[in-house]
């Protein structure tokens, strides 16, 4: 089952504009993290926001983080050609911090320069 | 280098086919996972291990058997092959909670 569901599924805009994309989940959480995936590689972790949290900033990203609203967003300013990758959400629910992540479905993000 | 790898990186077999993905590690992580990726699912865990000799199912185990001798390597086998079992598959070792360092990826196509 899908913890995370991420909005929108693609997303294309020019070098310099900012991008945003969400990600809703179903269950209380431990933590959120956000992933990069460049084509034909592996994830690469870009941001850790605890449940207790609400902000967290990294260069030019922001994550927010809504428990309430069991939901999240990751913004990127200014973006850059070198942003287009597939961005991945990751809760991790576990009862004994084992640390299984779930993940979204992830939304694919196009910079044109 | 420090980092984690996988072998091979693309793998064509056929169907009941006994298959082993292979991952390497060089930091000795105590946790290390197998991922599989499929288009409409993300990613999807199929076997976790806490350190050698430890281990667990995740989401989608069937089909699939895990071993951990050692700390730096963790073999994903798909005893019988089946079309169902092509994907891309990802090991993953975490440093720290909770954050995971990804392997670049086995490519894996079964006729």
């Amino acid at each position: 089952s899908q913890q995370g569901e991420e909005d929108p599924q693609a997303l294309s805009i020019q070098e310099g504009e900012n991008a945003t994309m969400n990600c809703s989940y179903k269950t209380s959480i431990n933590n959120l993290q956000w992933y990069r995936q460049n084509s034909g590689r592996g994830l690469v972790h870009l941001i850790l926001i605890r449940s207790n949290e609400r902000e967290k900033h990294s260069g030019r990203l922001r994550v927010t983080l809504d428990t309430s609203k069991k939901s999240s967003s990751l913004l990127i300013t200014a973006s850059r050609a070198a942003d287009t990758a597939s961005y991945f959400c990751a809760t991790d629910a576990s009862s004994s911090n084992t640390g299984k992540l779930i993940f979204g479905q992830g939304t694919t993000l196009q910079v044109k320069p | 280098d420090a980092g984690i790898t996988q072998s091979p990186r693309y793998k064509i077999t056929e169907t009941g086919r006994q298959v082993t993905l292979m991952c390497h590690q060089t930091w000795s992580h105590s946790y290390m996972f197998w991922y599989r990726q499929d288009l409409g699912h993300g990613l999807r865990l199929i076997y976790y291990s806490a350190a050698a000799d430890i281990t667990d199912k995740g989401e989608v185990p069937d089909g699939y058997v895990v071993s951990r001798s050692k700390t730096e390597n963790f073999p994903l086998t798909l005893e019988s092959a089946t079309r169902s079992q092509t994907s891309v598959y990802f090991c993953a070792s975490r440093p720290e909670y909770p954050t995971q360092y990804f392997g670049p990826g086995t490519r894996l196509t079964v006729l």
